[in-house]
């Protein structure tokens, strides 16, 4: 079966600018996150849906994040306006459904954003 | 909330030593516990869960983990490291909150393989 499919794999903006990540889960999946992971870190849950709905969302900054999942298949992300911090690798996965105990999830290979 | 610390952020051994990576977790309730592994410009990649029943649970690419409660423990080992194994490893638990699991990682320990 085809993987998580991320896009673009790398991005270089200016602080201030806007800027767009894509996802698209495996076939099937109805739960989708994204994650954000900095250099150093593990990998931290920004957002998770279940089909086009927000599950969680808590620890999104809301004020300058986004995220969607329209027709619960593809998602998009979206930071305006990027600060320096943002700089990180933004991950997508997705699992047949919420319960993380039995389904494993299947990530994507990330894009790479750099905020100069 | 639920936490788990990865002891050494970088590990070296050589190419056919143990490979021994060091996972803490602390939770109140039994524990669903992962292995990811993550290669440069890559996802994360399941290696092996720990759900219920046997505590000693054997993974891809000859890896293997054991669950220890009294320790709250998930070391994961390889009994001989292979160049290939140069990576990112994240231990995770899962945490149910909000009606829905979701992960805990740890900050992660890169494994580093000399000839």
């Amino acid at each position: 079966e085809a993987g998580v499919a991320q896009s673009p794999r790398y991005k270089i903006i200016e602080k201030r600018q806007s800027v767009a990540f894509w996802c698209n889960p495996i076939s099937g999946h109805a739960t989708l996150y994204w994650y954000q992971q900095i250099l150093g870190q593990g990998p931290k849950l920004l957002i998770q849906f279940q089909n086009n709905g927000v599950v969680d969302d808590s620890q999104l900054p809301k004020d300058r994040f986004s995220a969607e999942r329209l027709k619960g298949v593809d998602s998009t992300l979206k930071i305006q306006p990027a600060k320096l911090e943002d700089s990180a690798v933004y991950l997508c996965a997705s699992s047949l459904m919420a319960g993380a105990a039995n389904y494993g999830y299947t990530f994507g290979s990330g894009t790479r954003l750099t905020v100069v | 909330a639920q936490s788990v610390t990865q002891l050494g952020s970088h590990v070296s051994v050589s190419e056919g030593a143990l490979v021994l990576l060091r996972c803490n977790y602390s939770s109140s309730v039994p524990p669903y516990l992962f292995w990811y592994v993550q290669y440069p410009n890559q996802g994360l990649q399941l290696l092996l869960k720990y759900t219920t029943g046997a505590t000693l649970v054997k993974g891809i690419n000859g890896f293997e983990a054991e669950f220890k409660k009294s320790e709250t423990s998930f070391h994961l080992t390889k009994p001989s490291a292979h160049m290939s194994d140069a990576a990112e490893y994240f231990c995770a638990v899962s945490e149910f909150t909000s009606g829905t699991y979701k992960y805990i990682f740890g900050t992660g320990t890169r494994l580093k393989v000399l000839a």
